[in-house]
């Protein structure tokens, strides 16, 4: 099945800073890859996603790479803010009979002010 | 846009006693939901996958006949967890896929389970 992996674990920037998370997958079939933050406690939120067809999509600060061939996407967020602090999770899944979304491990972001 | 509503939001139980979850979709018609466990600092790992009226796909070391997941219609589905342990305890959280939208998943506000 899809395994997904995700690094860093922990990222600390500065406020303004620009943070990138990586994360590779497993299955050349998945097709879709959304990030989401989470609060502590909370539902995952998404923020971005992108589909396979689609090499890059921004919205606003953050901004979304995926290279098929290489199978890995990464999560860009430019002029980092402390409200940015939260846990970032990745996720892949494929359009078969299942749709299961796999989340990778998560990343831990703080944001100094 | 589509809310998935989960509760109880948290739960105290003793040992031995089982626990139900309940997810129910406001506005679609969830074709499939998904269930997903997290332990403190972690990921969210999947548990299983139910589609309404068939039996749940379970992931690989997940017991069935201890979490016990029915999805009888399109708006409801419940997570069961039997005998529980103080192991079990944990944040339990649901995810619905919309049928008519085949990139959208939505998320209940989850279920911390605490097991004395």
């Amino acid at each position: 099945g899809e395994n997904v992996e995700q690094h860093p674990s922990t990222l600390s920037v500065q406020e303004g800073d620009s943070a990138v998370i990586k994360c590779t997958y497993s299955d050349s079939a998945s097709n879709y890859f959304p990030w989401y933050k989470q609060e502590l406690g909370k539902r995952p939120q998404l923020i971005i996603d992108i589909r396979s067809n689609v090499g890059e999509k921004k919205d606003q600060r953050i901004a979304v790479t995926l290279n098929k061939t290489a199978k890995h996407f990464s999560l860009h967020i430019t002029e980092t803010q402390p409200e940015d602090s939260a846990v970032y999770f990745c996720a892949a899944s494929k359009r078969d009979s299942s749709y299961k979304l796999i989340f990778g491990s998560g990343t831990r972001l703080l944001v100094r002010p | 846009g589509a809310v998935v509503s989960q509760h109880p939001s948290w739960v105290i139980c003793k040992s031995g006693t089982s626990v139900k979850i309940e997810c129910r979709s406001l506005d679609f018609q969830a074709t499939t939901m998904f269930w997903y466990r997290q332990f403190p600092k972690q990921s969210l790992m999947l548990m299983a996958t139910s589609n309404e009226g068939s039996k749940a796909t379970y992931e690989q070391g997940v017991e069935k006949d201890k979490f016990l997941i029915n999805h009888a219609s399109l708006t409801l589905s419940t997570l069961t967890v039997t005998s529980a342990h103080p192991e079990d305890s944990s944040f339990y959280i649901c995810s619905a896929r919309d049928g008519a939208n085949n990139y959208g998943y939505t998320f209940g506000s989850g279920t911390r389970l605490t097991v004395v």
